[in-house]
């Protein structure tokens, strides 16, 4: 039961450097999630998806990119790495169904922008 | 920006005591309120939940309280517990299940 599984769970990159979070959710959820967590600022949402083909912009969105083309896998996108993105980044899914929907959260990557 | 403004920062309590946090919102999408729990190096994990047909909701040692007209809801721990120590979030959904959380509350609750 592997739920939401994100890799790398760490990632040292070079200011410019480009790479792919990825995630992906094996529950059949239709909704995903990336967010960022730094000290004292709680988990701040970069971008969400409500099913394939389909993402929105959340708080912080500048300097990711996302897409989905497949309901189980949701990656993040740095485009070129700078040390303000020097964060925890987490993945998350949830489901339609109601209103009462947990999301279930990856155990996040750690990435350091040197 | 919805805006969910979470007190305190951190809490220190000692074993048996009442841990309490507390979280006001703008506004939301669903009327569903949920705290989460996340330990260190771990991905947050949701701890209990309310919906404002009613005003608290026990589980355990875990209790919601919610002021609809407030905006408020507050998160009591009974009998608090060193392996309660973790820090907790209030959050506030939006229409496609996007959450806006709180700031955090780091709880130590010490033996």
């Amino acid at each position: 039961n592997a739920g939401v599984t994100q890799t790398p769970k760490f990632q040292v990159l070079k200011t410019g450097q480009s790479m792919t979070l990825q995630c992906a959710q094996d529950m059949n959820h239709e909704y995903m999630s990336w967010y960022r967590q730094d000290p004292g600022m709680g988990l701040r949402l970069i971008h969400y998806s409500v099913g394939a083909g389909i993402t929105d912009q959340g708080e912080v969105p500048n300097g990711y990119n996302v897409s989905r083309s497949t309901t189980e896998d949701f990656p993040l996108r740095l485009l070129s790495a700078a040390p303000s993105q020097t964060s925890v980044y987490f993945c998350a899914s949830s489901s339609q169904t109601g209103v009462n929907t947990e999301a279930f959260f990856g155990q996040g990557t750690r990435l350091t922008v040197v | 920006q919805q805006q969910v403004k979470q007190s305190p920062q951190s809490l220190i309590v000692q074993k048996g005591g009442i841990s309490i946090i507390n979280c006001a919102y703008e506004n939301t999408a669903f009327d569903y309120f949920p705290w989460y729990q996340q330990f260190p190096g771990k991905g947050p994990a949701l701890l209990i939940a309310i919906r404002p047909d009613v005003s608290e909701k026990k589980e355990g040692r875990f209790t919601i309280s919610f002021n609809k007209s407030a905006k408020q809801f507050s998160l009591h721990i009974m009998d608090s517990q060193p392996g309660d120590s973790a820090t907790y979030f209030c959050a506030v959904p939006g229409s496609a299940r996007q959450l806006t959380f709180g700031s955090g509350t780091q709880l130590t609750v010490l033996p």
